[in-house]
């Protein structure tokens, strides 16, 4: 099993540009969530989704935007990078609805450098 | 608010030794749920235990044990015996169920000194 999937693992873009992250998840799970880490600062949370169609913002929400057209598919787009969104980030999926715990499957991780 | 506290940045101990991982959260829900998380030196995020508000017993998992004090609204992990092998950054997160929000501590590196 796949599980959940991000692309790319890896990738540098020059202030300003734009760029989509894709996170794939192959366990039908309804919430999918968008978490950045950089040192010290553990995981934040930066947009979630709780089903197909919805997205809610988390606690750093400023200068990303998410879609999650599919139920599998949940995007993060950097509309216009700047160096502070330097960061590693990750994708997680979980069941909703009643069968809703919280425990997350994480994807690998999306290293991102803006220069 | 919904906040979680690890006011442990990184503790270092010999192994065999044991060692406690504290974790205080903050949330005005009446229902919700509470995580730690693995983060070993590879980088993936591994899933260790759920607690709900529900339950507070204590639960031990081989040389890992959990005690959810909702008094004190705390959540702390005791590895007993430690060895090299748990030498990772542990999370703490929390779950409300009113909006589904997931949120982490900074996190704890823990150094098992061989």
């Amino acid at each position: 099993n796949a599980g959940v999937t991000q692309t790319p693992k890896f990738r540098v873009l020059k202030t300003g540009q734009s760029m989509t992250l894709l996170c794939a998840q192959d366990m039908n799970h309804e919430y999918m969530y968008w978490y950045r880490q950089d040192p010290g600062m553990g995981l934040r949370l930066i947009h979630y989704s709780v089903g197909e169609g919805t997205t809610a913002k988390g606690e750093v929400p400023d200068g990303y935007n998410v879609s999650r057209l599919k139920k599998q598919n949940f995007l993060l787009g950097l509309e216009s990078a700047a160096p502070s969104q330097t960061s590693v980030y990750f994708c997680a999926s979980s069941y909703g609805g009643l069968a809703a715990t919280g425990e997350l499957f994480f994807g690998e991780g999306s290293r991102l450098t803006v220069l | 608010a919904q906040k979680v506290t690890q006011a442990q940045t990184e503790i270092s101990v010999v192994e065999k030794e044991d060692v406690t991982l504290d974790c205080v959260y903050e949330t005005r829900d009446t229902t919700y749920y509470l995580f730690w998380y693995k983060q070993p030196p590879s980088g993936e995020l591994v899933f260790l235990i759920r607690r709900n508000s529900f339950d507070e017993q204590n639960e031990i998992s081989g040389r890992y044990s959990w005690n959810f004090q909702k008094s004190t609204s705390s959540f702390n992990f005791t590895i007993t015996a430690s060895q090299v092998v748990d030498s990772a950054v542990y999370f703490c997160a929390l779950r409300q169920n009113r909006d589904d929000k997931i949120i982490f501590g900074k996190g704890t590196r823990l150094h098992i000194l061989p």
